[in-house]
């Protein structure tokens, strides 16, 4: 049973228009990450938040964006939607310095671009 | 650039067989190599995972070998079952970002 959930589960979105992807983590889990996954491919990595602050990157302009909020939950934002876009996008949140270094995933939101 | 390289690319095994994924890295910073499992419709969920400072790692019907020399890790899964159909992706990090193989789609036949 995964302690991060996701929402929606499917979003329709015309291309231009904007979206809010929304993750709750499990309690303590002070570090969250975002990833896209594409069709039959792995995780990409989107960004990562610890403490509220972007500390981490990957190859995504600028018109995906972020928010993590103090009570554990956290937002993904995708601006000027592009057909490309459609995905499947993951939160994964874990403890920093906790034993566990790996990540705990959500269920995902299911984007799809029209 | 494919930062991780996974192969094969799907895997059909009867049951009871030990399916073996393989991976391999470029970069000598990266110090975790996790493994994740996804059904169809969920999230990955982690499996196991190594640290370079070791070869070999077990859980249960799961077990890591990792060649550092090689930069090589795979994933061996004994007596596999049918419910371990699913696709399997390999992960390295160091730091913040993790990168992952493209997965390999296991289905293990009753």
């Amino acid at each position: 049973e995964t302690g991060v959930t996701q929402s929606p589960t499917h979003l329709i979105k015309t291309r231009g228009q904007q979206v809010t992807l929304r993750c709750s983590s499990q309690s303590g889990h002070n570090t969250v990450s975002w990833y896209q996954q594409a069709l039959g491919q792995g995780p990409q990595f989107i960004f990562q938040y610890y403490r509220e602050e972007e500390n981490g990157r990957g190859n995504f302009p600028p018109r995906f964006s972020g928010l993590q909020f103090p009570n554990y939950s956290s937002e993904l934002n995708v601006n000027a939607l592009e057909l490309d876009d459609s995905a499947l996008y993951l939160c994964a949140s874990r403890e920093t310095g906790g034993r566990n270094y790996g990540y705990t995933f959500g269920s995902g939101t299911r984007l799809t671009v029209v | 650039q494919q930062q991780v390289k996974q192969s094969p690319q799907s895997l059909i095994v009867q049951k009871g067989g030990i399916p073996i994924i393989n991976c391999a890295y470029e970069n000598t910073a990266f110090d975790y190599f996790p493994w994740y499992q996804q059904f169809p419709g969920k999230g990955p969920a982690l499996l196991i995972a190594i640290r370079p400072d070791v070869s070999e790692k077990k859980e249960g019907r799961f077990t890591i070998s990792f060649n550092k020399s090689a930069k090589q890790f795979s994933l061996h899964i004994m007596d596999s079952q049918p419910g371990d159909s699913a696709t399997y992706f390999c992960a390295a990090s160091s730091g913040n970002q993790f990168y992952f193989g493209t997965g390999t789609s296991l289905t293990v036949i009753p």
